[in-house]
């Protein structure tokens, strides 16, 4: 069956780490992207990528790092310079670029800094 | 610019009584889309419907149907007979304009349903 899968499910980061969150998508879809969860703030952009090699930044992009070599993968990497790091990270991806096409979205990984 | 207002942050039912989760957005475009996403205790996010601009029929799917109402900018979602697998976070998600790569989605509201 075809989905996203993100690993690991849980993560624990420890203080000036950096941490890289995997996501990948077997759908064949051109776009994908990543959204942070904070309990009643909704879901806010961090990165979104519309074609290979090619990724823009979202509304908190600030910390965060990605790469998008393969159509399939598009990994998150949770620097040292981001300071509140603990939250749920969902990526997701689109069917194409246009008007009406929804999300599909991971599992998640529940980041937590120790 | 687009922006989706879920006024109500948690809502509390008791099992079998009927529930409507409110969604109200605002847009400059004609066309655009909107949608109701269910997050389960789990964490996914999992599709529940879509609906275009030009479409203004309400959709029954089971328990669950959708009342769209152009005039007051609104895609309400009713839950009928609610049971406790219906518990979980809602959100509502708005996509309009052509050049748009984002959706836009409303802070979400969490329903817990009692047994």
């Amino acid at each position: 069956d075809g989905g996203i899968t993100q690993s690991p499910k849980y993560l624990f980061r420890k203080e000036g780490q950096n941490v890289t969150l995997s996501c990948e998508q077997n759908l064949n879809h051109d776009a994908m992207y990543w959204y942070r969860q904070d309990p009643g703030q909704g879901l806010r952009l961090i990165y979104y990528s519309q074609i290979v090699n090619d990724f823009q930044k979202g509304d908190i992009a600030e910390g965060y790092s990605v790469s998008r070599e393969k159509k399939e993968s598009f990994p998150l990497t949770v620097t040292s310079a981001q300071k509140n790091p603990t939250a749920f990270y969902l990526c997701a991806s689109r069917e194409g670029a246009g008007e009406g096409y929804g999300y599909t979205f991971g599992s998640g990984t529940r980041l937590t800094v120790v | 610019a687009q922006k989706v207002t879920q006024a109500q942050t948690e809502i509390s039912v008791v099992e079998k009584e009927d529930v409507t989760l409110d969604c109200v957005y605002e847009t400059r475009d004609t066309t655009y889309y909107l949608f109701w996403y269910k997050q389960p205790p789990s964490g996914e996010l999992v599709f529940l419907i879509r609906r275009n601009s030009f479409d203004e029929q309400n959709e029954i799917s089971g328990r669950y149907s959708w009342n769209f109402q152009k005039s007051t900018s609104s895609f309400n979602f009713t839950i009928t007979a609610s049971q406790v697998v219906d518990s979980a976070v809602y959100f509502c998600a708005l996509h309009s304009g052509a050049g748009s790569y984002q959706l836009t989605f409303g802070k979400g509201t969490k329903l817990s349903v009692i047994p």
